[in-house]
């Protein structure tokens, strides 16, 4: 069965820190990895990856793929309490989106 | 990106009724689909709502619990048929874009309670 986990589960940090985030996967018909943050309800797009050892960067958020060792990371520098959510990792198969429970990040002033 | 809607953004409803939540996309997709986020629950796909023919379903999914209509390119409704506290959730439309392969962008939500 195809599983997409995640962790931490939660985590809790000053504001400024850096934070890391996992996804890892076991996916067939693997297409590509999806990043997103998620606040109140609607979750937000963050990144697509598709290919390994590609960075994807966007102000302070990167991500990378590693189809080796199936799994990502989500890297969040000087963090920012407006960085509070859960961020959600979802792994495209050739059919739909398989989503992981998610991190829930808390960010203190 | 496109700008999508849903109506209503929260409900009540009572358990045994019936409720139909609508999603409006301003631009028209190809792709809709339906979610479910149960409380500490990740998100579930319920069905893909095809334009001009029958949703598909997702295992554990049926269409007389969950009927969806799509009668054109930018709208579609979920109905929850004959409701229990368990359909309590946030109920989530997305959209594929045209020219994007697999990012799904999401409505609002829609949150029910069932009591």
């Amino acid at each position: 069965e195809d599983k997409v986990v995640q962790s931490p589960l939660s985590l809790v940090v000053h504001e400024g820190d850096t934070v890391t985030l996992n996804c890892s996967y076991e996916v067939t018909n693997f297409r590509s990895l999806l990043w997103y943050k998620q606040e109140k309800k609607a979750p937000t797009f963050l990144f697509m990856l598709t290919s390994s050892g590609i960075e994807k960067k966007s102000g302070r958020l990167s991500s990378i793929l590693d189809k080796k060792e199936l799994s990502s990371i989500l890297n969040i520098t000087a963090t920012q309490t407006g960085d509070s959510a859960i961020y959600l990792c979802a792994v495209a198969n050739n059919r739909k989106l398989i989503w992981g429970l998610g991190t829930s990040l808390a960010v203190n002033p | 990106s496109a700008v999508i809607s849903q109506k209503p953004s929260r409900d009540i409803c009572q358990r045994g009724t019936s409720l139909t939540i609508q999603c409006q996309v301003d631009s028209q997709v190809t792709m809709m689909f339906w979610y479910r986020q149960q409380p500490g629950q990740s998100l579930t796909l319920i069905a893909t709502a095809n334009q001009g023919s029958e949703a598909t379903y997702e295992s554990g999914f049926v269409i007389d619990k969950f009927p969806i209509s799509r009668p054109n390119l930018t709208f579609s409704t979920l109905t929850v048929s004959n409701m229990s506290p368990e359909d309590s959730s946030i109920y989530l439309c997305s959209v594929g874009l045209p020219g994007t392969s697999y990012e799904q962008y999401f409505g609002p939500g829609t949150r029910l309670t069932v009591t």
